[in-house]
């Protein structure tokens, strides 16, 4: 199947900094890439769908100023978590995909801010 | 606006057992269903995808069905081990973009 690789795997910040997430779909061209967290035992939740050459769409309750998302190309897409807050500290997982098939998924970036 | 349901939230089986997960969605308008597997700590792995006029999906020892009308979807495991230990997740998107609404998940635990 097609892979997906998220950089970096964990990451550990102090709060009021920003971090950068890199999702790249390494072996096909996704035209839309998807934003997951996912807390403590609990499911994934959709962040924000971001297709190349446009602005990000959100869902409801997400901070688009906070959650700064960049589609430049084909096989990569950014998620920025600016001004990071504890409450921030989640499992965050990007996955991509052709129009009509499946997501293929990252192995996930846990972000931890003290 | 569509809900995804997961049950039981936690499954603990002897090795050999065959096995049903179960999960329910509000809305039967959907374009199709996937069956994913999550290990501690990391990604998603795509076990099984239905599209809205599939009834079931198979794959090695695992059979996915669908029924639509009733909001409902299993995944039966057959002959279960200790390596099918995770987290399996039910997903189900309404359209063709690909927007994905996630269960809670039932994590399970095949004991050797």
């Amino acid at each position: 199947g097609a892979v997906v690789s998220q950089h970096p795997s964990w990451v550990i910040c102090k709060s009021g900094t920003s971090v950068k997430i890199e999702c790249r779909s390494l072996d096909f061209q996704a035209t839309t890439m998807f934003w997951y967290r996912q807390f403590p035992k609990q499911s994934l939740m959709l962040m924000a769908t971001s297709n190349e050459g446009s602005k990000a769409t959100y869902e409801q309750g997400v901070e688009k100023d906070k959650f700064l998302i960049n589609h430049a190309s084909l096989t990569l897409s950014t998620l920025t978590v600016t001004s990071a807050h504890p409450e921030d500290s989640s499992f965050y997982i990007c996955s991509a995909s052709l129009p009509g098939e499946t997501q293929y998924f990252g192995p996930g970036t846990r972000l931890l801010v003290l | 606006k569509q809900e995804v349901t997961q049950i039981p939230a936690a499954l603990s089986v002897p090795e050999g057992e065959n096995l049903v997960l179960n999960c329910s969605f509000t809305d039967s308008a959907i374009y199709n269903l996937q069956w994913f597997r999550q290990d501690p700590g990391k990604g998603l792995t795509s076990l099984l995808l239905i599209q809205s006029s599939q009834r079931e999906q198979t794959s090695g020892r695992l059979n996915a069905s669908l029924d639509k009308s009733s909001g409902r979807s299993t995944l039966y495991i057959a002959a279960s081990q200790p390596g099918d230990s995770a987290t399996y997740l039910c997903a189900v998107s309404s359209g063709n973009t690909g927007k994905l609404i996630f269960g809670q998940g039932t994590t399970l635990q095949v004991k050797p």
